[in-house]
């Protein structure tokens, strides 16, 4: 089975714009929970999507949003870029709703805001 | 408010030897879930363990293994025979309904394995 893949794996944008990251889960997996892991704030819970609605939402402003398709793939969106956004993004899928339980993750994707 | 605290930022053992990485949480919930997550240097965070504060019985898994303790709200965790594949940053995470049903996640203990 093919796990949980990220795109893109890098990526580089410049205070003020908007990025999205891509987030395919495991087959059959209908949650996808997205996780910031930064030096500082280590890791933190951002979102989590079950058959294509939110259920859980972190403390994080309104600039950070994300959707879930039919087939389950997740995107994630951050708009107006600030440096502190630099961080490693981790998507993670699983068979049921909620992140009390087992949970695959990505490979992240690593954004770089200059 | 939930909390978890791993005090060691880092462990540095000789292969072979045996490691104990340190877990403390706090939370108000009689119903909670722990985990313990390692996140090799790909980045890609791997799943070790989940338990419920109901099950208290201490788990082994090859060289791995859990001890939850509700008396000390702690739940470590100890390679046995460290390898050097075992280095890694593992990660402590707790959830319920204090945090909303959120990964409360502690600031992990890098460890390194020297051959």
């Amino acid at each position: 089975k093919a796990g949980v893949t990220q795109t893109p794996r890098y990526l580089i944008k410049t205070r003020g714009q908007q990025v999205t990251l891509s987030c395919s889960p495991i087959s059959g997996h209908r949650s996808v929970s997205w996780y910031q892991q930064t030096p500082g704030q280590g890791l933190q819970f951002l979102f989590e999507y079950f058959s294509e609605t939110q259920r859980n939402k972190g403390n994080f402003p309104g600039r950070f949003s994300g959707r879930q398709f039919s087939n389950s793939r997740s995107e994630m969106n951050v708009s107006t870029l600030e440096l502190g956004d630099s961080a490693l993004y981790l998507c993670a899928s699983s068979s049921m709703e909620g992140v009390t339980y087992e949970q695959y993750f990505g490979p992240g994707t690593r954004l770089t805001v200059t | 408010a939930q909390k978890v605290t791993q005090a060691q930022t880092e462990i540095s053992v000789v292969e072979k030897e045996d490691v104990t990485l340190d877990c403390v949480y706090e939370t108000r919930d009689t119903t909670y879930y722990l985990f313990w997550y390692k996140q090799p240097p790909s980045g890609e965070l791997v799943f070790l363990i989940r338990r419920n504060s109901f099950d208290e019985q201490n788990e082994i898994s090859g060289r791995y293994s859990w001890n939850f303790q509700k008396s000390t709200s702690s739940f470590n965790f100890t390679i046995t025979a460290s390898q050097v594949v075992d280095s890694a940053v593992y990660f402590c995470a707790l959830s319920g309904r204090d945090s909303n049903y959120q990964l409360i996640w502690g600031a992990g203990t890098k460890l390194i394995i020297k051959p």
